[in-house]
């Protein structure tokens, strides 16, 4: 079946270091990743899309890439702040089925002043 | 836009006890779905609709009913209420895209306890 595998440990860095997040997947081959920002309490927020053929993908200060030979995706968040301490949340999916979007179970960044 | 809405946002329910969960959305969007979210398990689907007047089940749809009678509205429907069922409920939607992938806009949730 398909698995999804996020750091479950919080990842703790120091405001102004780039921070890494990975997203590991296995017994399928998706045709697109979506990462979220989930604030406590609130609901996820989309950031960024990438789509197999892409290798990397920038949004201001993410940048995601996506290597389907090692059947993962990585997540940067460069010169970090406090306010991006939040879980992010990565789904990686296949074309079409509705849409549906199986999730990981996140990984937790907290950024220390 | 108000985006997704959810309602109630906090909910306690005696064992056996029956309730819906609200979700409605402005943003005109044919797909929807209800997620849960438990600790360190994730989300989960439980159900997801295309359009009005059709829904089908996810991966934990076991305990739980929807109706999709608008394009705005996807309620969903607890009727016998157990302690397996204490989580978080999220709903979301998107639009359809063919074969791309939207994303999808969620709620804040209606976090609901069983006891």
């Amino acid at each position: 079946s398909q698995k999804i595998e996020q750091n479950s440990e919080a990842l703790n860095i120091q405001e102004g270091k780039t921070a890494t997040l990975t997203c590991n997947y296995t017994n399928y081959s998706p045709a697109y990743l979506q990462w979220y920002r989930q604030d406590p309490g609130r609901g996820p927020v989309f950031l960024l899309l990438i789509r197999e053929n892409e290798k990397e993908k920038r949004k201001e200060r993410l940048k995601v890439t996506f290597d389907t030979t090692l059947k993962q995706s990585l997540f940067h968040i460069t010169a970090s702040q406090p306010a991006d301490s939040a879980t992010y949340l990565c789904a990686p999916s296949l074309t079409g089925g509705g849409n549906k979007l199986t999730f990981g179970t996140g990984t937790q960044l907290k950024v220390e002043l | 836009n108000a985006g997704v809405t959810q309602t109630p946002k906090f909910r306690i329910l005696k064992i056996g006890q029956s309730m819906t969960l609200q979700c409605t959305q402005d943003m005109n969007h044919n797909y929807m779905y209800w997620y849960r979210q438990d600790p360190g398990m994730g989300l989960k689907l439980i159900y997801y609709s295309v359009g009005a007047g059709i829904t089908d089940k996810g991966e934990v749809p076991n305990g739980y009913n929807v109706s999709r009678s608008t394009t705005e509205d996807f309620p969903l429907r607890l009727e016998l209420a157990a302690p397996s069922q204490t989580s978080v409920y999220f709903c979301a939607s998107s639009y359809f895209a063919g074969t791309d992938k939207p994303p999808l806009h969620f709620g804040n949730g209606t976090r609901l306890t069983v006891t």
